[in-house]
């Protein structure tokens, strides 16, 4: 595997379900970030990690809750979640969450539905 | 607020020159970045500008004006598999990881 995968690719789910999304980079980076992209909305960051530790949390609800166990993966764990979540939900990852800029890397995305 | 405006949708014909702008509206700026997403793919970066001026990479191109808060892709020679969505972004002074994306502006190239 190369770059940022993510699993699962689409996931249907009820608003009583309990899911998880994986996120993994084999680029050897310190930061990996998970954004909400939602149709003709801009790219919404929801978490960021930098060496496993949240530097960022955008105001996002507390049904959806992230965890780092380790520089190369990234979780998002979902619960009761509403319909107006249906989103694609991109993970990305950087070289470094601060200093010189650095581009990030995205996965190809979880197409999450909330019936 | 901050924000980033850029057209939702332009059409160009294959061949042709096509201009993507930019303005934003942010209150601290690190530099302007543009990324590209094809139809059910995960963005993927272009360039980036932190000077005022013009850098080029191939076909594409961006530009910045920091006085105008302003910027632009330009894509020359377009092809058939240019058309995709293209995000600028802006880096947030206040927190130098965080990305402000725009909502987009997807090109259509045709025949």
């Amino acid at each position: 595997e190369t770059g940022v995968t993510q699993t699962p690719r689409h996931l249907v789910m009820g608003m009583t379900n309990k899911k998880s999304l994986k996120c993994e980079q084999h680029l050897g980076h310190n930061a990996m970030y998970w954004y909400k992209q939602s149709a003709k909305k801009p790219l919404e960051l929801m978490f960021v990690y930098s060496l496993e530790e949240r530097v960022e949390n955008n105001s996002v609800p507390s049904r959806f809750s992230p965890e780092c166990p380790n520089s190369s993966h990234l979780f998002l764990h979902l619960h009761t979640l509403q319909p107006e979540d249906s989103a694609l939900y991109l993970c990305a990852s950087s070289q470094a969450a601060s200093g010189p800029y650095n581009e990030q890397f995205f996965g190809p995305g979880t197409r999450l539905t909330v019936l | 607020g901050q924000s980033l405006e850029q057209p939702s949708e332009v059409t160009a014909v294959e061949g042709a020159i096509v201009q993507i702008n930019c303005t934003y509206q942010t209150s601290g700026f690190y530099g302007l970045s543009w990324y590209q997403q094809h139809d059910g793919g995960a963005p993927t970066f272009l360039s980036y500008n932190a000077l005022d001026g013009l850098e080029e990479t191939g076909r594409f191109s961006s530009f910045l004006s920091r006085s105008d808060s302003y910027g632009y892709l330009l894509l020359q020679e377009l092809q058939m598999k240019d058309s995709a969505s293209y995000f600028c972004a802006v880096r947030d002074g206040g927190s130098s990881y965080k990305l402000i994306f725009g909502s987009g502006t997807r090109l259509l190239v045709r025949p």
